[in-house]
């Protein structure tokens, strides 16, 4: 089955600063790899997803981009503010798969320092 | 108003204990989901079900039951409950067709 692996498991930055957060993917049939933001107290969110046709996806201050060669994605959040401390969790589904049914990386904390 | 509820949203049990964990929801969704999160491990998959009289297999399924008693309703049996079950759990929901995931608010659940 498919595995996904997340680095870092922690991330702390300044305010302002930039934050990325990276993940591998074993399967290459995989085509679907959504991000989803855990706030304290909370069930995880959908932030962003990006779809194996496309390359980079942006909203805001957040993208998203995808090496199929690599089989790597990556979360990119500019300018962070504190209320993007949170921990983000990336996710991908096997085009095999049914919808709904995706595997989870391990999640990053991420930390945001006024 | 939530649209994935979870009730209890703490419990704490003994050993050997059976214990429910319940889901609800008001998104008139299909697709019901039951993970656990532990630190470092992140989202791991117990049983999912599509509709009412689907119920399949996650990865861990070991040790843990459910219930689809409606299309509302999603239900998690610990049988006999043991300290490494120590987790929270969440809910989530999708509909046919649409990856995205709604998760509840989790239920903490320790054995002890």
């Amino acid at each position: 089955g498919e595995n996904v692996e997340q680095h870092p498991s922690t991330l702390s930055v300044q305010e302002g600063d930039s934050a990325v957060i990276k993940c591998t993917y074993s399967d290459s049939a995989s085509n679907y790899f959504p991000w989803y933001k855990q706030e304290l107290g909370k069930g995880p969110q959908l932030i962003i997803d990006i779809r194996s046709n496309v390359g980079e996806k942006k909203d805001q201050r957040i993208a998203v981009t995808l090496n199929k060669t690599a089989k790597h994605f990556s979360l990119h959040i500019t300018e962070t503010q504190p209320e993007d401390s949170a921990v983000y969790f990336c996710a991908a589904k096997n085009s095999g798969t049914s919808y709904g049914k995706l595997t989870f990386g391990q999640g990053t904390i991420l930390t945001v320092h006024p | 108003d939530a649209d994935v509820t979870q009730t209890p949203r703490n419990r704490i049990t003994k050993t050997g204990k059976r214990i429910m964990l319940e889901c609800s929801q008001t998104k008139g969704h299909d697709r019901m989901y039951w993970y656990r999160q532990d630190p470092g491990l992140g989202l791991r998959l117990i049983y999912y079900s599509f509709d009412v009289k689907d119920i399949n297999k996650g990865e861990i399924s070991d040790g843990y039951s459910v219930s689809r008693q409606a299309q509302a309703k999603f239900s998690l049996s610990l049988e006999s409950a043991i300290p490494n079950q120590t987790a929270l759990y969440f809910c989530a929901t999708s509909v046919r067709r649409n990856n995205e995931q709604f998760f509840g608010p989790g239920t903490r659940l320790t054995v002890l």
